[in-house]
Protein backbone atom coordinates (compact mmCIF):
# COMPACT_ATOMS: atom_id res chain seq x y z
CA UNK A 1 0.00 0.00 0.00
CA UNK A 2 1.65 3.36 -1.60
CA UNK A 3 2.09 6.14 1.93
CA UNK A 4 1.50 9.14 2.17
CA UNK A 5 2.87 11.42 -0.75
CA UNK A 6 3.58 15.10 -0.65
CA UNK A 7 4.61 17.41 -3.65
CA UNK A 8 6.61 19.08 -4.68
CA UNK A 9 9.40 18.05 -2.16
CA UNK A 10 11.27 21.07 -2.03
CA UNK A 11 9.85 24.75 -2.39
CA UNK A 12 11.76 27.81 -3.17
CA UNK A 13 9.51 31.37 -2.92
CA UNK A 14 10.14 35.15 -2.68
CA UNK A 15 8.34 37.20 0.29
CA UNK A 16 4.39 37.93 -1.12
CA UNK A 17 4.42 35.10 -3.24
CA UNK A 18 1.73 32.72 -2.59
CA UNK A 19 2.44 28.93 -2.76
CA UNK A 20 0.32 25.65 -3.15
CA UNK A 21 1.02 22.46 -1.40
CA UNK A 22 -0.51 18.69 -2.26
CA UNK A 23 -0.93 15.94 -0.20
CA UNK A 24 -2.19 12.64 -1.46
CA UNK A 25 -3.52 10.25 2.01
CA UNK A 26 -3.28 6.58 1.75
CA UNK A 27 -5.32 4.65 0.24
CA UNK A 28 -8.99 4.70 1.89
CA UNK A 29 -8.19 7.20 4.57
CA UNK A 30 -10.22 9.89 5.00
CA UNK A 31 -8.71 12.30 7.70
CA UNK A 32 -5.62 14.63 6.22
CA UNK A 33 -3.94 17.25 8.83
CA UNK A 34 -1.29 19.23 8.16
CA UNK A 35 1.63 20.67 10.51
CA UNK A 36 4.24 23.41 10.28
CA UNK A 37 7.70 22.12 11.84
CA UNK A 38 10.01 24.82 12.40
CA UNK A 39 13.53 24.87 14.92
CA UNK A 40 11.52 27.55 17.13
CA UNK A 41 7.64 26.16 17.23
CA UNK A 42 8.11 22.67 16.68
CA UNK A 43 5.34 20.96 15.09
CA UNK A 44 2.02 23.16 14.86
CA UNK A 45 -0.98 21.97 14.04
CA UNK A 46 -2.44 24.05 10.50
CA UNK A 47 -5.65 21.90 10.24
CA UNK A 48 -7.82 19.08 9.36
CA UNK A 49 -9.75 17.88 7.10
CA UNK A 50 -12.33 14.76 6.96
CA UNK A 51 -14.57 14.21 4.14
CA UNK A 52 -14.09 17.48 2.50
CA UNK A 53 -14.97 19.29 5.65
CA UNK A 54 -12.08 21.37 7.56
CA UNK A 55 -13.08 20.05 10.77
CA UNK A 56 -10.02 21.42 13.04
CA UNK A 57 -8.03 24.66 12.95
CA UNK A 58 -4.81 25.79 14.58
CA UNK A 59 -3.72 29.20 15.47
CA UNK A 60 -2.54 30.74 11.96
CA UNK A 61 -3.67 33.58 10.24
CA UNK A 62 -5.45 32.92 7.91
CA UNK A 63 -3.24 33.33 4.83
CA UNK A 64 -2.55 29.47 5.31
CA UNK A 65 -5.66 28.14 4.24
CA UNK A 66 -6.85 24.22 2.77
CA UNK A 67 -8.91 22.10 1.00
CA UNK A 68 -9.39 18.68 0.05
CA UNK A 69 -11.07 16.86 -2.65
CA UNK A 70 -14.01 14.11 -2.97
CA UNK A 71 -10.50 11.21 -3.21
CA UNK A 72 -9.66 12.84 0.03
CA UNK A 73 -6.57 14.34 -1.53
CA UNK A 74 -5.80 17.41 0.21
CA UNK A 75 -4.02 21.01 -0.73
CA UNK A 76 -2.87 23.36 1.24
CA UNK A 77 -2.47 27.51 0.70
CA UNK A 78 -0.52 30.31 1.82
CA UNK A 79 -0.77 33.64 0.03
CA UNK A 80 1.74 36.74 0.79
CA UNK A 81 4.83 34.72 2.04
CA UNK A 82 6.83 35.56 4.61
CA UNK A 83 10.09 34.73 5.70
CA UNK A 84 8.79 33.13 8.85
CA UNK A 85 6.28 30.78 6.64
CA UNK A 86 10.00 28.87 5.95
CA UNK A 87 9.24 25.68 7.30
CA UNK A 88 8.63 22.02 6.40
CA UNK A 89 5.43 21.59 6.13
CA UNK A 90 3.64 18.19 7.01
CA UNK A 91 0.53 15.99 5.86
CA UNK A 92 -0.69 13.15 7.66
CA UNK A 93 -3.35 10.55 6.80
CA UNK A 94 -5.78 8.71 9.15
CA UNK A 95 -8.54 6.18 8.45
CA UNK A 96 -10.94 7.36 11.15
CA UNK A 97 -12.19 10.47 12.88
CA UNK A 98 -10.47 9.56 16.26
CA UNK A 99 -7.30 10.15 14.56
CA UNK A 100 -6.05 6.97 16.37
CA UNK A 101 -3.20 6.76 14.14
CA UNK A 102 -1.84 8.90 11.98
CA UNK A 103 0.78 8.03 9.50
CA UNK A 104 2.56 11.19 8.29
CA UNK A 105 4.26 11.90 4.40
CA UNK A 106 8.29 13.26 3.80
CA UNK A 107 7.11 16.66 3.85
CA UNK A 108 7.37 19.69 1.95
CA UNK A 109 10.55 22.17 2.58
CA UNK A 110 10.07 25.47 1.86
CA UNK A 111 11.95 28.36 1.68
CA UNK A 112 11.05 31.90 1.59
CA UNK A 113 13.35 34.29 0.46
CA UNK B 1 -6.04 23.21 26.75
CA UNK B 2 -3.48 20.09 26.28
CA UNK B 3 -0.04 20.41 26.40
CA UNK B 4 2.65 18.46 25.92
CA UNK B 5 6.54 18.21 27.43
CA UNK B 6 9.48 16.75 27.10
CA UNK B 7 11.98 18.15 28.84
CA UNK B 8 14.93 16.81 27.27
CA UNK B 9 15.94 18.38 24.30
CA UNK B 10 18.78 16.35 23.58
CA UNK B 11 20.45 13.00 24.62
CA UNK B 12 23.56 11.34 23.52
CA UNK B 13 24.43 7.65 24.92
CA UNK B 14 26.79 5.36 23.66
CA UNK B 15 25.53 2.48 21.60
CA UNK B 16 24.04 -0.53 23.44
CA UNK B 17 23.79 1.99 26.38
CA UNK B 18 19.37 1.92 27.44
CA UNK B 19 17.97 5.34 27.33
CA UNK B 20 14.53 6.70 28.45
CA UNK B 21 13.11 9.48 26.95
CA UNK B 22 10.39 11.62 28.75
CA UNK B 23 7.09 12.65 28.25
CA UNK B 24 4.74 14.99 30.61
CA UNK B 25 1.84 15.90 29.57
CA UNK B 26 -1.72 18.12 30.23
CA UNK B 27 -5.60 17.50 29.91
CA UNK B 28 -8.49 18.19 31.38
CA UNK B 29 -10.23 15.32 29.36
CA UNK B 30 -10.63 11.90 30.98
CA UNK B 31 -10.97 10.59 27.10
CA UNK B 32 -7.31 10.76 25.59
CA UNK B 33 -4.35 9.07 23.07
CA UNK B 34 -1.06 9.51 23.97
CA UNK B 35 1.59 8.97 20.86
CA UNK B 36 5.25 8.60 20.19
CA UNK B 37 6.64 9.05 16.80
CA UNK B 38 10.31 8.96 15.40
CA UNK B 39 11.57 11.47 13.10
CA UNK B 40 14.88 10.24 11.71
CA UNK B 41 17.64 12.80 9.36
CA UNK B 42 14.78 12.29 6.13
CA UNK B 43 12.36 14.04 7.74
CA UNK B 44 8.91 11.86 7.59
CA UNK B 45 7.55 11.38 11.31
CA UNK B 46 7.19 7.29 11.77
CA UNK B 47 4.16 6.38 13.78
CA UNK B 48 5.85 3.72 16.59
CA UNK B 49 3.07 3.50 19.38
CA UNK B 50 -0.55 4.58 20.43
CA UNK B 51 -1.60 4.01 23.89
CA UNK B 52 -5.41 5.48 25.21
CA UNK B 53 -6.06 7.06 28.11
CA UNK B 54 -7.94 3.97 30.00
CA UNK B 55 -5.30 1.69 29.28
CA UNK B 56 -2.12 1.71 31.52
CA UNK B 57 -0.67 -1.79 30.73
CA UNK B 58 2.96 -1.13 30.07
CA UNK B 59 3.50 -2.11 26.75
CA UNK B 60 7.13 -3.67 24.92
CA UNK B 61 7.82 -4.39 21.52
CA UNK B 62 11.32 -5.72 20.40
CA UNK B 63 13.55 -3.07 22.28
CA UNK B 64 10.74 -0.60 23.12
CA UNK B 65 8.86 -0.03 25.82
CA UNK B 66 6.06 2.37 27.01
CA UNK B 67 5.69 3.29 30.48
CA UNK B 68 1.89 4.96 30.81
CA UNK B 69 1.48 6.28 34.57
CA UNK B 70 -1.82 8.50 34.90
CA UNK B 71 -1.06 9.50 38.54
CA UNK B 72 1.88 11.33 37.54
CA UNK B 73 0.37 12.55 33.92
CA UNK B 74 3.78 10.70 31.83
CA UNK B 75 4.07 8.14 28.84
CA UNK B 76 8.06 7.60 29.41
CA UNK B 77 9.54 5.62 26.34
CA UNK B 78 12.66 3.11 26.81
CA UNK B 79 14.70 1.78 24.16
CA UNK B 80 17.10 -1.19 25.46
CA UNK B 81 20.28 -1.89 24.10
CA UNK B 82 20.43 1.28 21.72
CA UNK B 83 21.77 1.33 18.04
CA UNK B 84 22.99 3.63 15.79
CA UNK B 85 19.98 3.19 13.76
CA UNK B 86 17.95 5.00 16.76
CA UNK B 87 19.17 8.68 16.30
CA UNK B 88 16.26 10.41 15.55
CA UNK B 89 14.23 13.00 17.14
CA UNK B 90 11.45 11.44 18.90
CA UNK B 91 8.21 13.15 19.63
CA UNK B 92 5.39 12.54 22.31
CA UNK B 93 1.64 13.49 21.37
CA UNK B 94 -1.45 14.08 22.66
CA UNK B 95 -4.68 13.86 21.06
CA UNK B 96 -7.87 14.80 23.16
CA UNK B 97 -11.42 15.17 21.76
CA UNK B 98 -13.02 18.83 21.86
CA UNK B 99 -16.37 20.13 20.40
CA UNK B 100 -18.20 18.12 21.73
CA UNK B 101 -16.53 14.81 20.97
CA UNK B 102 -16.16 14.49 17.63
CA UNK B 103 -13.32 16.73 16.72
CA UNK B 104 -9.86 15.44 17.76
CA UNK B 105 -6.12 17.44 17.11
CA UNK B 106 -3.06 16.35 17.61
CA UNK B 107 -0.01 18.20 20.37
CA UNK B 108 3.02 17.72 19.67
CA UNK B 109 6.02 17.99 22.44
CA UNK B 110 8.66 20.00 21.29
CA UNK B 111 10.76 16.47 20.83
CA UNK B 112 13.78 15.06 22.16
CA UNK B 113 17.01 14.43 19.52
CA UNK B 114 18.58 11.39 20.41
CA UNK B 115 22.13 10.14 19.30
CA UNK B 116 23.53 6.89 19.70
CA UNK B 117 27.14 7.08 19.06
CA UNK B 118 29.32 3.86 18.13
Amino acid sequence: KAGVTQTPRYLIKTRGQQVTLSCSPISGHRSVSWYQQTPGQGLQFLFEYFSETQRNKGNFPGRFSGRQFSNSRSEMNVSTLELGDSALYLCASSLDRELYEQYFGPGTRLTVT
Amino acid sequence: AQKVTQAQTEISVVEKEDVTLDCVYETRDTTYYLFWYKQPPSGELVFLIRRNSFDEQNEISGRYSWNFQKSTSSFNFTITASQVVDSAVYFCALSEAFGGGSNYKLTFGKGTLLTVNP
